[in-house]
C-alpha cells in the first residue's frame, strides 16, 4: 500500500498570495496517477487535479499541479476567499487507492 | 448530468449492521466501478474498497475484510455498502464515488452520516 504524506498540515496565507501544497509518496506513483481534491465544510470532495497536472472540468486556471514519481505539488497562484479549505492528494495508480492526511488552507 | 444520490443518515447500536445505498444516474452504470470512502468526524478520507459494477466483483481493503460487503443492483443503477459488527469508531460520513481503472474519483455522492451509539 502506498502511503501519502502531505505538508504542511496547515498553511496560513492571505487572499491574493500563492499557495504550494506538497504530497510525497512512499513509492513511485504508477503513471503519475495522482489527484488533488478540495473539500469544503460538510461537502463531498471535489476533484481539482488528476494525472498530476491536468485540471478537472470547471476548475479555474489559478490551480495547477506538478511533479512526478514520488513528489507532487498543488499550486494556487492567487488565493481567492473560496480557496481556503482542506485539500487531499490521492494516488489511483495502485490498489488500494490511498489518500494523504490533508492540508488545511486557512486565512492568515 | 452525472449524479450519485445516497440514502439518509442512520443511527445504529454497537454490534448492529448498516446498509448505505448509492443511486447513480446520468451515465452507463456498468461502465464504471463504485468505490466507498469514509470520513470520521474531523478526520481525513479513508478508502474502504470498490465493486466492479459490471461483474459484481468487489475488492476490500484489509482493515474492513470480514465486516464489509459491497453489492449492486444493475436494474436500478444502485450500489450498496453493508457494514456489520458496528463499533463507535465506525461513526463517520460514508461516501460513494465513481471510478474507473486509471481514472480518479470524478463524481461523489453527498455522503451518509452513520452514527454508532448505545
Amino acid at each position: 500500500e502506498i502511503a501519502l504524506t502531505q505538508s504542511p498540515d496547515t498553511l496560513s496565507l492571505s487572499p491574493g498570495e500563492r499557495a504550494a501544497l506538497s504530497c510525497r509518496a512512499s513509492q513511485s506513483v504508477n503513471n503519475n496517477y495522482l489527484a488533488w481534491y478540495q473539500q469544503g465544510p460538510g461537502q463531498a470532495p471535489r476533484l481539482v487535479i488528476y494525472g498530476a497536472s491536468s485540471r478537472a472540468t470547471g476548475i479555474p486556471d489559478r490551480f495547477s499541479g506538478s511533479g512526478s514519481g514520488t513528489d507532487f505539488t498543488l499550486t494556487i497562484s492567487r488565493l481567492e476567499p473560496e480557496d481556503f479549505t482542506v485539500y487531499y492528494c490521492q494516488q489511483y495508480g495502485s490498489a488500494p487507492r490511498t489518500f494523504g492526511q490533508g492540508t488545511k488552507l486557512e486565512i492568515k | 448530468q452525472v449524479q450519485l444520490v445516497q440514502s439518509g443518515a442512520e443511527v445504529q447500536k454497537p454490534g448492529a449492521s448498516v446498509r448505505v445505498s448509492c443511486k447513480a444516474s446520468g451515465y452507463t452504470f456498468v461502465d464504471y466501478f463504485m468505490q466507498w470512502i469514509r470520513q470520521a468526524p474531523g478526520q481525513g478520507l479513508e478508502f474502504m474498497g470498490w465493486i466492479n459494477l459490471r461483474s459484481g466483483d468487489p475488492g476490500y481493503t484489509q482493515k474492513f475484510q470480514g465486516r464489509v460487503t459491497m453489492t449492486r443492483d444493475t436494474s436500478i443503477s444502485t450500489a450498496y455498502l453493508d457494514l456489520s459488527r458496528l463499533e463507535s469508531g465506525d461513526t463517520a460520513v460514508y461516501f460513494c464515488a465513481r471510478a474507473a481503472i486509471g481514472h480518479p474519483n470524478d463524481f461523489w455522492g453527498q455522503g451518509t452520516l452513520v452514527t454508532v451509539s448505545s
